[in-house]
């Protein structure tokens, strides 16, 4: 059975930083690329950033190139988000997310989602 | 960037009705659309993908349709259960973009 499970989430002052991980297990990580997709409160859905199952091929959306790191250690089977400059903006749930058929990172739909991480920007 | 327009943003319909979604693409995606369900308070799910696949466990009362630009995510006969939110993906090309998504509620 496909999991995933995001920790990392809290309350962060704007400016600040805070790094997410996503456990995987059920599946071979390695194969797969990932993505971190997200929510803000009551709105709709946002990709955010994606990485190919090498870590070859990374991709952000303008939104937080420059502030936000993606990456990955396929030994542990997990999946980071490294965000610094944290803005209000960026207040929201932050899923991680497997992509489907065999696709490049940057051309994915998403077959299972993790239970998100809440991630709040205030002073 | 490949914008995503859903109609309607949302919708009252009663049990057993045929309820229609539509997902305009702002640039031929060919057929790289995918449809997903979420309910209140929880994860995305993805029910269709390639415009009109099914994804294994999904109720055959979801289909989906179209090619291009335009694409269609049907409910045959609505169920109490599939009160959500629903939302188109376009996944041609980078950035992956959604639709602002669709309510469905049970009149």
């Amino acid at each position: 059975e496909v999991q995933l499970l995001e920790s990392g989430g809290g309350l962060v002052q704007p400016g600040g930083s805070l790094r997410l991980s996503c456990a995987a297990s059920g599946f071979t990580f390695s194969n797969y690329a990932m993505s971190w997709v997200r929510q803000a409160p009551g709105r709709g859905l946002e990709w955010v950033s994606a990485l190919s199952g090498s870590a070859t091929y990374i991709y952000y959306a303008d939104s937080v190139k420059g502030r936000f790191t993606i990456s990955r250690d396929n030994s542990k089977n997990t999946l980071y988000l490294q965000m610094n400059s944290l803005r209000a903006e960026d207040t929201a749930i932050y899923y991680c997310a497997k992509r489907g058929e065999a696709r490049p990172a940057s051309e994915a739909y998403f077959d299972y989602w993790g239970q998100g991480a809440l991630v709040t920007v205030s002073s | 960037d490949i914008q995503m327009t859903q109609s309607p943003s949302s919708l009252s319909a009663s049990v057993g009705d045929r309820v229609t979604i539509t997902c305009r693409a702002s640039q031929g995606i060919t057929n790289y659309l995918a449809w997903y369900q979420q309910k209140p308070g929880k994860v995305p799910k993805v029910l269709i993908y390639g415009a009109s696949t099914l994804q294994a466990g999904v109720p055959s009362r979801f289909s989906g349709s179209g090619s291009g630009t335009d694409f269609t995510l049907t409910i045959s006969s609505l169920q109490p259960e599939d009160v959500a939110t629903y939302y188109c993906q376009q996944y041609n090309s980078a950035p992956l973009t959604f639709g602002q998504g669709t309510k469905v509620e049970i009149k």
